[in-house]
């Protein structure tokens, strides 16, 4: 079965510094990824995938994330943490990367303060 | 606006009764999906279409759920005998490769 794990259910970080939030996936097969926000009443927006071209992917609004399959982990980051980037944070796997299914991480709520 | 359109935005229904909601995927997008997400949780599958077939189904979609998309474009998804359980956002994706394009929801809350 394929599952996702995100490890923090909430972060915190001040205005300016770096962000880091984690996911940890399992899948049978060479799974795509994605990483998607929700801003409080809005829908579901993709920030970034991977589907098994370069490990470093580059997203929206400066955020990257890591494919590192040997630790199954697929981290997401971003150096200076803005206002906006208060969300919910949902990692995802496409476990066998023909579209059939996408199976969400339980969230992380990031928090931006100040 | 090109992206996924769902209908009505909000239901409020008293229990016991039915409820049909309405997703218009991305015109080209050959694949359409149906979650469901409560206060607090990832969004969880419900069932998958590619094109007019409905491909998988998740053991969350009981007997009451049935989801249609019978011209391969649009899709209904219906509620019968609506339980307070059901209260969730009711999310729509369409994808014609390797991502999902998500609609904003149908919040439907049983009284």
């Amino acid at each position: 079965a394929q599952s996702v794990t995100q490890l923090d259910s909430h972060v915190s970080v001040s205005e300016g510094t770096p962000v880091l939030l984690r996911c940890n996936y399992s899948s049978s097969y060479s799974p795509s990824l994605f990483w998607y926000v929700q801003h409080p009443n809005k829908g579901l927006q993709l920030l970034l995938k991977y589907t098994s071209a370069a490990t470093l992917v580059k997203g929206i609004n400066g955020f990257e994330a890591e494919f590192k399959k040997s630790e199954t982990s697929f981290h997401l980051t971003k150096p200076s943490a803005h206002m906006s980037d208060a969300a919910e944070y949902f990692c995802v796997v496409n476990p066998d990367n023909y579209g059939q299914n996408f199976v969400f991480g339980p969230g992380t709520r990031l928090s931006v303060l100040p | 606006d090109t992206g996924v359109s769902q209908n009505p935005r909000h239901k409020i229904t008293k229990r016991g009764q039915n409820v049909t909601f309405r997703c218009d995927p991305i015109s080209e997008h050959n694949r359409l999906y149906w979650y469901r997400q409560t206060l607090g949780q990832g969004p969880e599958f419900l069932t998958y279409f590619q094109n007019e077939a409905q491909l998988e189904k998740s053991r969350l979609l009981s007997d009451r759920f049935s989801a249609e998309r019978p011209k391969g474009s649009f899709s209904t998804l219906e509620i019968q005998r609506t339980e307070q359980g059901d209260s969730a956002m009711y999310l729509c994706a369409s994808s014609s490769d390797t991502e999902a394009f998500f609609g904003q929801g149908t919040r439907l809350t049983v009284v």
